[in-house]
């Protein structure tokens, strides 16, 4: 069936570069999203790559996604204590199908 | 401002009462989708329209209803059959539904509603 994963947590410095990490199983995804998640709120779209790309660069954030490994990756660089929030990595095929979100947490 | 709007954003419902969660959304959207949210899991897709007068069930539609009288306007009921309805809830929208869709077809969020059964 189709699924999406990602790791649960991760922890970096302010400053550093982070990167997470989501694998999926459906071949047929057309685009790939991250969405960032603060408490208590809703989902804000950070960004999206159409299947057919292999790197998108938006300012701080850069996404990488290799096909043949169905993985997608979004790296932000230097990275900031109001970047500490739940990242959702999303793909879609005939339907929307979200991962379990990574919580990022960035010390001061 | 284009966007979606929720409420409440706190509601609080004694066992066996039904409660319904608002959302509208002003972007022209036909598609728009209810998802549930629980602590360390992901979105889970409740109901979705993918155009006025018409909703499928999604992943875990038990214990909930919705309409779509209005192509702004998605109410979601939670009924008192829902037998585990604390969560914080999640509306989206899209300019149209995966199935038909043409260009990104990115899906748009709400604040969320958190729901809490006493």
């Amino acid at each position: 069936g189709e699924d999406v994963e990602q790791s649960l947590f991760l922890s970096v410095r302010e400053g550093d570069s982070s990167v997470i990490n989501c694998t999926y199983t459906d071949s047929s995804s057309t685009y790939l999203y991250w969405y960032k998640q603060e408490p208590g709120a809703g989902l804000q779209l950070l960004t999206y790559i159409f299947s057919n790309m292999d790197m998108k660069q938006d300012q701080r954030l850069t996404v990488l996604l290799n096909k043949k490994d169905k993985h997608l990756s979004l790296r932000i660089a230097d990275t900031q204590t109001g970047d500490s929030a739940i990242y959702f990595c999303a793909v879609r095929t005939y339907k929307y199908i979200f991962g379990t979100g990574t919580r990022l947490k960035v010390l001061a | 401002d284009g966007g979606i709007t929720q409420s409440p954003k706190y509601l609080f419902r004694k066992e066996g009462q039904n409660v319904t969660l608002s959302c509208e959304q002003n972007l022209n959207h036909d598609a728009m989708y209810w998802y549930r949210q629980d602590p360390g899991q992901g979105l889970r897709l409740i109901y979705y329209s993918q155009i006025v007068n018409d909703f499928q069930k999604g992943d875990i539609a038990e214990g909930y209803s919705v309409s779509r009288e209005k192509k702004e306007s998605f109410p979601l009921t939670v009924t008192s059959a829902q037998k585990n309805p604390t969560a914080f809830y999640l509306c989206a929208s899209s300019s149209q539904a995966p199935v038909r869709g043409a260009g990104t077809d990115t899906q748009y969020f709400g604040p969320g509603t958190r729901l809490t059964v006493l």
